[in-house]
């Protein structure tokens, strides 16, 4: 059984530049959550993915977009970076999509720095 | 609008003691709650959850409770261990209306660190 893993591990940006982060969910899962964690807070929603359809999303402003694929593996785009932006971005992926109360796994997050 | 709140940033317990964690919620329509653990460069890895339908949940050393009328759970370790030191985060989920495409919503975090 694979677990999710996330690539890149670390990332430097230019202010105003675009960032594609991706995520390879587990074995059986169809469904991918995105979540930006800065410095000192808990995870914050961005938004999710099942069967290729973005499925809900929370506060964040459209420059924040994604994609699922049809092996359910996923990306997270980031237009016209901010300083503000810089946070550690972590995958989930889980089963049910909209009837979710199982536990999502964790990948172990992309590091991005925008300077 | 911070629904779920971890109002101790840290926690320091000795090895053999037991460790309470605690997370307070506003939000109402939260059914499902959750615990994770995170360690340095590593991604949160899920410990223990409970349904709201339960005041109780245990998984070995682990034991989470929930206190639906004050909107309030802990997660209790014992006996706590020098490699249960990490960042505990409690997360909620809502399926009100069957329309929850299962978003966690995290605490901040409490950093529990065990001393041999």
């Amino acid at each position: 059984e694979t677990g999710v893993t996330q690539s890149p591990t670390h990332l430097i940006k230019t202010r105003g530049q675009q960032v594609t982060l991706r995520c390879s969910s587990q074995s059986g899962h169809n469904t991918v959550s995105w979540y930006q964690q800065a410095l000192g807070q808990g995870p914050q929603f961005i938004f999710q993915y099942y069967r290729e359809e973005e499925n809900g999303r929370g506060n964040f402003p459209p420059r924040f977009s994604g994609l699922q694929f049809p092996n359910y593996s996923s990306e997270l785009n980031v237009n016209a970076l901010e300083l503000d932006d810089s946070a550690l971005y972590l995958c989930a992926s889980s089963f049910g999509g909209r009837a979710l109360n199982t536990e999502a796994f964790f990948g172990q997050g992309t590091r991005l720095t925008v300077v | 609008d911070q629904q779920v709140k971890q109002n101790s940033p840290s926690l320091s317990v000795q090895e053999g003691r037991i460790s309470i964690l605690n997370c307070d919620y506003t939000n109402s329509m939260f059914d499902y709650f959750l615990w994770y653990k995170k360690y340095p460069a590593e991604g949160p890895t899920f410990l223990i959850s409970i349904s709201s339908i339960k005041d109780k949940n245990e998984d070995g050393r682990f034991t989470v409770f929930l206190n639906k009328s004050a909107k309030h759970l802990s997660l209790h370790i014992v006996p706590s261990q020098p490699g249960d030191s990490a960042v505990y985060f409690c997360a909620a989920s809502s399926n009100a209306g069957g329309t929850s495409y299962g978003k966690l919503t995290f605490g901040q975090g409490t950093i529990l660190t065990v001393h041999p």
